[in-house]
């Protein structure tokens, strides 16, 4: 079955470490995202790819990076510079603009501070 | 930029009954599509309706049908017969076309739905 992969489901962060979630996708789908959702909030895009080796930041890039080198991978790290990373983090892709087509979620990762 | 408001934070319903959950939204844009997303307690993301903003007729998916008005910018969803199952928060999203925003969707704050037995 075709789907998105997230790992691994939880995650701890040590003061002033960095940790890279993974996100892996066989739905052969261009684009992919990275949401952050805390509790009583809605998703919030932190970055996204439109295509291999390019990505644009979304609404809190802050503290966070990502790559794209390969269609099927989208990591995530949380930098020590992102100083509340608590939270509960989604990966998503999905057919490109323009298209009714909806985004496709992964199981999410919940990061939480040691 | 794009704006989604889900005004009501918690809702809930008895068993059978009918439930509409509200949704506005602020754009410019003619041209646009909305989706609800459902969120059950296992944290998925399970996208339960979409409405394309150029059709007129209200999208409906077996118990689930939505109340476009697009003039007044409203993308309410009802949720008809209600099952033990539909307990989920439930978050409405918007998507603009242009390529250039690579289909980003900007979500509302979630609506979380109680079914009382």
């Amino acid at each position: 079955d075709g789907g998105i992969t997230q790992s691994p489901k939880y995650l701890f962060r040590k003061e002033g470490q960095n940790v890279t979630l993974s996100c892996e996708q066989n739905l052969n789908h261009d684009a992919m995202y990275w949401y952050r959702q805390d509790p009583g909030q809605g998703l919030r895009l932190i970055y996204y790819s439109q295509i291999v080796n390019d990505f644009q930041k979304g609404d809190i890039a802050e503290g966070y990076s990502v790559s794209r080198e390969k269609k099927e991978s989208f990591p995530l790290t949380v930098t020590s510079a992102q100083k509340n990373p608590t939270a509960f983090y989604l990966c998503a892709s999905s057919i490109p603009s323009p298209s009714n087509q909806p985004q496709h979620f992964g199981d999410g990762t919940r990061l939480s501070i040691l | 930029a794009q704006t989604v408001t889900q005004s009501q934070p918690e809702m809930s319903v008895q068993e059978a009954e009918t439930v509409t959950l509200s949704c506005t939204y602020d754009t410019s844009e003619s041209d646009y599509y909305l989706f609800w997303y459902k969120q059950p307690p296992s944290r998925q993301m399970i996208l339960v309706i979409r409405q394309e903003a150029y059709k007129q007729q209200n999208a409906t998916e077996n118990r689930f049908s939505v109340n476009f008005q697009k003039a007044a910018k409203s993308f309410s969803l009802k949720i008809s017969d209600s099952q033990l199952g539909d307990a989920a928060m439930y978050f409405c999203a918007y998507r603009n076309p242009e390529e250039t925003s690579g289909s980003r969707l900007t979500f509302g704050e979630g609506t979380q739905l109680t079914v009382n037995p």
